[in-house]
């Protein structure tokens, strides 16, 4: 069964150090995805990105944010200054509202990140 | 006002218990709905899709979509420990914008042996 790949699983940095997550969306997916959840709390939207750039963001999504697509199966996500408040598990999820097994999303087993 | 309600719980049943899950909306525009299990530190799994409104069976599992009343169900049989895990709702809608998914905040079940 095709699945969203992350990587790493776990990364622990430095507070003001620059942190790259890596995912491998679904291959015939169109659209890709970041969400972020804290330990014990709900998934939040980060960002939605369709056709080499974002359709959407959300507040949290500010400017050390940034995603990428460098080549036709990497998705990336970037966190320029990370923060004590970032440590969280990042999930990279993808979707295509035009297959025939229809609009569902599909989520990766996360990055764990923690800041110290 | 939320998008999406979901009763966060935690929910504790007995083995065997039959579990049923809900969660509420406001947006009349949604017309796919989705139920995920997460399991603590893993990424959220999809266990059931519908799409509109109507029942769909699998297994254990039962999904229910009332689009009148805005309202959606997960029916777990015959509940067994392995099923102890935060079951998110989740459901969207195709906008010209994007391709958008709403989340509830997720209901924490503990099935006990």
């Amino acid at each position: 069964e095709p699945e969203v790949t992350q990587t790493p699983s776990h990364q622990v940095t430095q507070m003001g150090q620059e942190v790259i997550l890596r995912c491998v969306p679904i291959s015939n997916h169109l659209y890709f995805y970041w969400y972020r959840q804290i330990l014990g709390q709900k998934v939040e939207f980060l960002v939605s990105f369709y056709n080499n750039e974002i359709s959407e963001k959300s507040e949290i999504f500010d400017d050390q944010f940034s995603v990428e697509r460098p080549d036709g199966s990497n998705f990336t996500l970037k966190i320029r200054s990370t923060k004590l408040e970032d440590s969280a598990m990042y999930f990279c999820a993808s979707s295509d509202p035009g297959l025939s097994s229809g609009n569902t999303i599909y989520f990766g087993e996360g990055s764990w990140l923690t800041v110290v | 006002q939320k998008e999406v309600e979901q009763d966060p719980g935690p929910l504790s049943v007995p083995e065997g218990a039959i579990v049923s899950l809900n969660c509420t909306y406001s947006n009349s525009a949604f017309q796919y709905f989705m139920w995920y299990r997460q399991y603590s530190r893993k990424g959220p799994e999809l266990l059931m899709y519908t799409y509109s409104s109507g029942n769909k069976e699998d297994g254990r599992f039962t999904a229910q979509v009332d689009k009148s009343s805005k309202y959606i169900s997960l029916f777990i049989r015959d509940s067994q420990p392995s099923d102890s895990a935060t079951y998110l709702c989740a459901m969207s809608a195709v906008w010209n914008t994007g391709n958008q998914f709403y989340f509830g905040t997720g209901t924490s079940l503990t099935v006990i042996p």
